[in-house]
């Protein structure tokens, strides 16, 4: 079975801007989550979906959101980009929320 | 929210030895997760304990969920075993969202 893949891997961005990231979920899994980690914050929770509704969310601010298709397939945006906003952002996914399977993770750098 | 505390921060071991890291959390858990994060930052899974003890290779975890803490042990370690590793726990009362602790960073010297 394919594991979760994030596209793209690698993303250079300008403060300001905004930006898109993507997520396919294991086969079969419904949930999928977004973490963001900073060498300063750790891995922090930014949202979850199941069965494209987000059934929760984390402490941050309405820049960050996301959706999920009916094919199980994540995005989140980030709108207005900040020099804080660089970080690596992790998807995961899992049948019904347990235990979580983790992408390769997205490297935002915003100059 | 629920605290997750993970110690010692900081870990330097030689080949060959063996290690215990600690996960402790502040409040009732649903579901806890190991996870082993390599240098380009992917996270690989190592455990699933919500409660219980398991073991696989030369790595085996333990949670109290009573008593709020989770062990994971390390033996014979080896180079490949550096790292950063992380408990995540997700809170009980059906709230879907997991908070990971601050991680132990583990490096094996040869």
């Amino acid at each position: 079975k394919a594991g979760v893949t994030q596209t793209p891997r690698y993303l250079i961005k300008t403060r300001g801007q905004q930006v898109t990231l993507s997520c396919s979920p294991i086969s079969g899994h419904r949930s999928v989550s977004w973490y963001q980690q900073t060498p300063g914050q750790g891995l922090q929770f930014l949202f979850e979906y199941f069965s494209e509704t987000q059934r929760n969310k984390g402490n941050f601010p309405g820049r960050f959101s996301g959706r999920q298709f009916s094919n199980s397939r994540s995005e989140m945006n980030v709108s207005t980009l900040e020099l804080g906003d660089s970080a690596l952002y992790l998807c995961a996914s899992s049948l019904y929320g347990a235990e979580q399977y983790f992408g390769p993770g997205t490297r935002l750098t915003v100059t | 929210g629920i605290q997750v505390e993970q110690s010692p921060p900081d870990l330097i071991l030689q080949e060959g030895a063996n290690s215990t890291l600690r996960c402790n959390f502040s409040d009732s858990v649903n579901n806890l997760q190991w996870f082993h994060q390599n240098p380009w930052g992917q996270l690989i899974n190592l455990f699933y304990i919500p409660s219980g003890t398991k073991q696989n290779g030369r790595l085996s975890a333990t949670t109290v969920a009573t008593e709020r803490y989770s062990l994971l042990y390390i033996s014979s370690s080896q180079t490949t075993d550096s790292g950063v590793y992380f408990c995540a726990v997700e809170q009980s009362g059906g709230y879907q969202k997991v908070t990971f602790g601050t991680g132990t960073k583990l490096q094996v010297i040869p």
